[in-house]
């Protein structure tokens, strides 16, 4: 069965550093794409970064070089390292896995997401 | 960069057929997925591909895309389909392609 499972959100003041991590199991994170999606209080879904199976890494202009995302293949885990946050980072932060064909991509696996709340 | 839009808010009563649409530039040429996102809980794929069902997914739910306009229906609306509902498609002109729409709040009466 494949699962997702955040963790290491919390509460962190403007300018700090976090970061999150997202354990799977059912599948082999290095062997698929997997990206962190984020959902700020009462608003939608906004694509924040990806690893490709290749290592390609990608992020939204919201976050671009503030953060980084890599995989530890022995853990089978994905990570996510945010610096410099900053009160509109405030969100539940979910990783979810890709999946591609034909030309377009959609998300069939996600986590039950970790909060990250940015706030003095 | 590509933008999808949807209505904020869709009210049915029970039993009756719910739309919700989400709009782009010949969207009808882009794959459409949908997700549906309950309280407190992760989203969940519901169709992909415009029309696909996930395993799990009752048939009450479908969709279509043509033009400029991709729609969600689901049929014999229940009580426990209340959710926000997101559209995506994949923006292959970009180097971060997955846009979402702004969501769909599904109120049944």
């Amino acid at each position: 069965e494949v699962q997702l499972v955040e963790s290491g959100g919390g509460l962190i003041q403007p300018g700090g550093s976090l970061r999150i991590s997202c354990a799977a199991s059912g599948f082999i994170v290095s062997s698929n794409y997997i990206s962190w999606v984020r959902q700020a209080p009462g608003k939608g879904l906004e694509w924040v970064s990806v690893i490709y199976s290749g290592g390609s890494t990608f992020f939204a202009d919201s976050v671009k070089g503030r953060c980084t995302i890599s995989r530890d293949n022995s853990k089978n885990s994905l990570y996510l390292q945010m610096s410099s946050l900053r009160v509109e980072d405030t969100a539940v932060y979910y990783c979810a896995r890709g999946y591609f064909y034909e030309n377009s991509g959609y998300y069939d696996y996600w986590g039950r997401g970790t909060q990250v709340t940015v706030s003095s | 960069s590509y933008v999808l839009t949807q209505p904020p808010s869709v009210s049915v009563a029970p039993g009756q057929a719910a739309r919700i649409t989400c709009g782009g530039n010949n969207i009808g040429s882009e794959s459409v997925h949908w997700y549906q996102q309950k309280p407190g809980q992760a989203p969940v794929l519901v169709i992909y591909y415009d029309g696909d069902r996930p395993s799990g997914i009752p048939e009450r739910f479908s969709g279509s895309n043509s033009g400029n306009t991709a729609t969600l229906t689901i049929s014999r609306v229940e009580a426990g389909d209340e959710a926000d509902y997101f559209c995506q498609v994949w923006d292959s002109s970009s180097d971060h392609p997955w846009v979402f729409g702004g969501g769909t709040k599904l109120t049944v009466l």
